[in-house]
Order: C-alpha cells, then sequence, then structure tokens
C-alpha cells in the first residue's frame, strides 16, 4: 500500500511563532498532487494548500508555504506567524490514480 | 454554511438498531465519498460515486450500505453495527473522482457511536 508520513503526532508553537510540519509519502506515479488539510475542532477538514509534482516552484498561500523536495518524496508545511487560530490537526495527503492517501495527523497547538 | 452538509451530528445507536446518515452538497460536484475517521488512524476511505455511480468499495463490512440517489446526496444506511464502528463519518464531494488534482470539500461530519 501507499503510505502517507506525518511523523509527528503533535507540535507546539508559541503564538507570532513559525513551525513546520513534515509529512513523507510513497508513490510510484510520476504525476500527482499533496494537499494539507486543516480539522479545526469543528471538524470539518478544510484545505489549507495544494502542490502538484511536477511544479518544481513551492506553493505558498498567505502564511503558509510548503517546502516539496520531489526525489526525497517529503512536503513539509511551514506556519510563519502563528495565530491562535491555527491550532488544530493537519493531516498531510497525497491525491493518485488510487485517490486520495491520507497521513495520520499532527495536532498543532498554538502557545499564547 | 458549508457546501457540505451532513446529519445528523451526533448519533448514538445500538448494536440492532437501523440508521442512515445524509449528506448533501451544494457545491456542483459530480463526486461524493464516505470516509471512517478512527482515532490515532489514517482517513479510511469506504465509498466513493461519481456521477451517481459507485466507483469504489473499499472492502468495507455489507452492515455499511451507501446510497446515491443523485450527484447532490449520498446516504450511509447503518445496521447490526459492532462497537469498533464508533467514529467520526466525513462525507466529502469533489469536481470529479478520476483526477487527482480534484480537492476535496468535507462536511462536518457525523459522531457515531454504537453501544
Amino acid at each position: 500500500a501507499q503510505t502517507v508520513t506525518q511523523s509527528q503526532p503533535e507540535m507546539s508553537v508559541q503564538e507570532a511563532e513559525t513551525v513546520t510540519l513534515s509529512c513523507t509519502y510513497d508513490t510510484s506515479e510520476s504525476d500527482y498532487y499533496l494537499f494539507w488539510y486543516k480539522q479545526p475542532p469543528s471538524r470539518q477538514m478544510i484545505l489549507v494548500i495544494r502542490q502538484e509534482a511536477y511544479k518544481q516552484q513551492n506553493a505558498t498561500e498567505n502564511r503558509f508555504s510548503v517546502n516539496f523536495q520531489k526525489a526525497a518524496k517529503s512536503f513539509s508545511l511551514k506556519i510563519s506567524d502563528s495565530q491562535l487560530g491555527d491550532a488544530a490537526m493537519y493531516f498531510c495527503a497525497r491525491g493518485g490514480a488510487d485517490g486520495l492517501t491520507f497521513g495520520k495527523g499532527t495536532h498543532l497547538i498554538i502557545q499564547p | 454554511e458549508t457546501g457540505v452538509t451532513q446529519t445528523p451530528r451526533h448519533l448514538v445507536m445500538g448494536m440492532t438498531n437501523k440508521k442512515s446518515l445524509k449528506c448533501e452538497q451544494h457545491l456542483g460536484h459530480n463526486a461524493m465519498y464516505w470516509y471512517k475517521q478512527s482515532a490515532k488512524k489514517p482517513l479510511e476511505l469506504m465509498f466513493v460515486y461519481n456521477f451517481k455511480e459507485q466507483t469504489e468499495n473499499n472492502s468495507v463490512p455489507s452492515r455499511f450500505s451507501p446510497e446515491c440517489p443523485n450527484s447532490s446526496h449520498l446516504f450511509l444506511h447503518l445496521h447490526t453495527l459492532q462497537p469498533e464502528d464508533s467514529a467520526l463519518y466525513l462525507c466529502a464531494s469533489s469536481q470529479v473522482a478520476t483526477t487527482s488534482n480534484s480537492p476535496l470539500h468535507f462536511g462536518n461530519g457525523t459522531r457515531l457511536t454504537v453501544t
């Protein structure tokens, strides 16, 4: 089975600081997409950012950016200027011909 | 209002009960999904419907029965469940199910407890 691994079950960061969540994945496909989803206590999964594997440029979305290393199959999420509203579970996901495969998630705690 | 609406938000049922989960999407999407989310496990894909046709059944036990009457509505019928079926059940939709770049839009989920 092709997997997505998030090695950090929980991360904590001070408000206004920067935090990086790690994700590695397994795939035999050359063309695929990678996603980061956020799940706050409201339970709704919200798309944070998306990366196309054939693009070398790292995706950015306001305070959220990724470090995509295709050869290493690594896709980390950087959150700059962390805010209290960023507290949530963050899930990395890989989209391929077999659909979307998710990691187990990282619980992000924001300390005021 | 979220583009994907799930009801009920919480459900407690006995092992002999029959209940149904409902999902409705207002995004004009053609694909709908059921996921199971259990603690400390990755989201598990259960069923996929693309243009009302079931395209994937991920080895889900027959006590879970999906129904997709149209592209906007998806149901999950439950009967004779087991306590280990207690989980958060998430519905999602996307433009189409066949391309890897189609992001999913999720509902708020139904928290199911089987007693």
